[in-house]
């Protein structure tokens, strides 16, 4: 599967730590994105980094990717109980004219006040 | 601006009927995604309209699923004869699409609609 898996399944902390989640891939990409989903609803996408970049920053977000390991991390510093919410790494393998972003599972971050 | 919506939010229906989705993407967004997400699951990737191009169905997991995309924009997705298992948020998403000069593309995504199948 060309699915990324993220770990960990579930993440709680305390308002105020720092967060990071992991999302490890199977075949090269073009580019990797971060979304967040409240309530089982939209997703919003978070930050987006190219396969030729390492490291991306957006406010309290800071992303990583690492291509020879096919992994990438997401952290969120000074964490927040607002900041409870799901998180998803998506994989683009864009293929010929098309763009598909493959979904992994999520992770469950619960940011305790 | 306008977001992608969806309608309708919730959806609730009989085993056997058949359902119709609404998308209506971000103006000028080329591209428009469907996605499936049972309870607790990551999203499962069901149709791809880019443009004037040939839709990708790959992900469609059954010939009851079907959807169109009328003049670029609108796009309906239909389900025919419903079974419990289709329960789930229907999600659309719309990005500027392929080939505009962005690289690869964000997606944004409506608020999605929720199917109980009873």
């Amino acid at each position: 599967s060309q699915q990324g898996e993220e770990d960990p399944q579930a993440l709680s902390i305390q308002e105020g730590e720092n967060a990071t989640m992991n999302c490890s891939y199977k075949t090269s990409i073009n580019n990797l994105q971060w979304y967040r989903q409240n309530s089982g609803r939209g997703l919003v996408h978070l930050i987006l980094i190219r396969s030729n970049e390492r490291e991306k920053h957006s406010g309290r977000l800071r992303v990583t990717l690492d291509t020879s390991k096919k992994s990438s991390s997401l952290l969120i510093t000074a964490s927040r109980a607002a900041d409870t919410a799901s998180y998803f790494c998506a994989t683009d393998f864009r293929m010929a004219a098309n763009s598909k972003l493959t979904f992994g599972k999520g992770i469950t971050l619960s940011v305790r006040p | 601006g306008a977001g992608v919506s969806q309608s309708p939010s919730n959806k609730v229906t009989e085993k056997g009927k058949d359902v119709e989705l609404r998308c209506d993407p971000i103006s000028g967004h080329t591209a428009l995604y469907w996605y499936r997400q049972s309870l607790g699951q990551g999203l499962e990737f069901l149709i791809y309209f880019q443009g004037n191009s040939a839709p990708d169905k790959s992900g469609l997991p059954s010939d009851r699923f079907s959807a169109e995309r009328t003049g670029g924009s609108v796009s309906t997705l239909t389900i025919q004869r419903t079974q419990q298992e289709d329960s789930a948020v229907y999600l659309c998403a719309s990005s500027l699409g392929w080939g505009v000069g962005l690289g690869t593309d964000t997606q944004y995504f409506g608020p999605g609609t929720r199917l109980t199948v009873l």
